[in-house]
């Protein structure tokens, strides 16, 4: 089945902690992207990848990191976690190209305290 | 300025009728695609329906249609037959071609649909 997964689905943290979300697709997508979601604001992207070793920033980068080593992986790194970042996360991947919809993973509701 | 704008934060509609879900976009690529998305209350994301910039029809999938009008660089979409699980927050997108924001995949802020019997 094709689909995006993500881990974990829930997260509660503490401030400071580091943490990783990981995110894999089995469409041999080139294009990942990561999401928050915040109520009012929709969907605002954080990081997204075009291809292997090809990262760039969205909209709201700040405090986290991603690399993409392989195709299928785009793990979100959060090095030190905040309140601010109390959100949920959505990975996607899609074919590269205007015209491909994206698939999303369930989500990762994360909790900082 | 926003790249996607969705003026209606909330839209009721009584089940069997027609609602129209407003979109508009800024953008000055003459090519780009724009998308809508559901999100029912489980939160899983739902692609509905995707129009090109440069189709001459308007999108159309089962229930959905897209309204497209270019010139005031609007993406209406148009659920006909509304029914109790249309109830969901609904996302425009829009991806651009060129340039820096190649790849980028920008959201409105979403239109809660509430559909009653």
């Amino acid at each position: 089945e094709a689909q995006v997964t993500q881990n974990p689905r829930y997260l509660i943290t503490v401030t400071g902690k580091k943490l990783t979300v990981t995110c894999s697709q089995n469409m041999n997508h080139e294009y990942m992207s990561w999401y928050r979601q915040d109520p009012g604001l929709g969907l605002r992207q954080i990081y997204y990848s075009m291809n292997v070793e090809v990262t760039d920033k969205g909209d709201v980068p700040e405090g986290y990191k991603v690399s993409r080593k392989e195709k299928r992986n785009f793990p979100l790194i959060l090095e030190s976690p905040s309140p601010n970042q109390t959100s949920l996360y959505f990975c996607a991947s899609s074919k590269q190209g205007i015209h491909y919809e994206q698939y999303f993973g369930p989500g990762t509701r994360l909790t900082v305290t | 300025a926003q790249k996607i704008t969705q003026t209606q934060p909330g839209m009721f509609v009584q089940e069997k009728e027609a609602v129209t879900l407003d979109c508009t976009y800024d953008t000055s690529d003459p090519s780009y695609g724009l998308f809508w998305y559901k999100q029912p209350s489980s939160g899983e994301m739902i692609f509905l329906i995707y129009q090109g910039s440069y189709d001459q029809q308007n999108a159309t999938e089962g229930r959905y249609s897209l309204n497209f009008q270019k010139a005031r660089k609007s993406a209406n979409l148009v659920i006909s037959a509304s029914q109790l699980g249309d109830s969901a927050m609904y996302f425009c997108a829009m991806r651009e071609y060129r340039g820096s924001t190649l790849g980028r995949l920008y959201f409105g802020r979403g239109t809660q649909l509430t559909v009653w019997p």
